[in-house]
């Protein structure tokens, strides 16, 4: 079965630092991988999707990349703010998605 | 306007009680899910329905009951709620069967409250 990892759990940053979370799944059986934000009491917001044939995806200040055969993907966040301050949790799947326990990020402005 | 959207947004109820989340998508999308998100903020996948008919089951109690009436609803209904439920449930819908395939989209969520 799946099993995603993200890591750190937690990060604090000061404002306009660049940054890179983590994330690491176990089956590259994937047909795509999902970065989502979760702000706290708020749903998840859809950020970046990478299909299993893609290395990377970008939107504006995000950059995620996927390497299926290590089993890893990360998300680069440039000249972070502290709108930035949420959750964020990847997930990557088959027929569903299994998401990571989420990294916490902090931006100190 | 909401893409997927879900209600209520808070419940609390007492243990022992019967009782439904709604959720709604106009994205067109054949696949909606419910997920459960508990206290240390994990998300897992419940159920996954397709055009109606259910293709996901997880482990989940039978107190849990999803029901679609149609591909663009996807409601959760809950027997004889215990503590253990409290936790905040998500509703996502995709385009493709698998949700792996498309780009899922979530609603809000629903904070349940058993006291």
């Amino acid at each position: 079965k799946q099993e995603v990892t993200q890591i750190p759990a937690a990060l604090s940053v000061p404002e306009g630092e660049n940054l890179v979370l983590n994330c690491s799944f176990t089956d590259s059986a994937i047909y795509n991988l999902q970065w989502f934000r979760q702000d706290p009491g708020k749903g998840l917001t859809s950020l970046l999707l990478i299909q299993s044939s893609q290395r990377e995806q970008t939107s504006g200040r995000l950059n995620a990349s996927l390497d299926k055969s290590s089993g890893r993907s990360t998300l680069y966040i440039a000249a972070s703010q502290p709108g930035d301050s949420a959750t964020y949790l990847c997930a990557t799947g088959a027929n569903n998605l299994f998401f990571g326990t989420g990294t916490r990020l902090t931006v100190i402005p | 306007d909401t893409a997927v959207s879900q209600t209520p947004k808070y419940l609390v109820t007492q243990m022992g009680n019967d009782k439904s989340i709604k959720c709604e998508q106009n994205l067109g999308h054949d696949t909606m899910y419910w997920y459960k998100q508990d206290s240390k903020k994990f998300l897992k996948i419940m159920f996954s329905y397709n055009n109606k008919e259910l293709i996901i089951n997880e482990t989940v109690p039978n107190r849990f009951s999803p029901k679609s009436p149609d591909k663009a609803h996807l409601n959760l209904h809950i027997n004889s709620l215990e503590l253990g439920d409290s936790a905040v449930y998500f509703c996502a819908s995709s385009q493709d069967r698998g949700q792996g395939g498309t780009e899922a989209f979530f609603g809000q969520g629903t904070r349940l409250t058993v006291v």
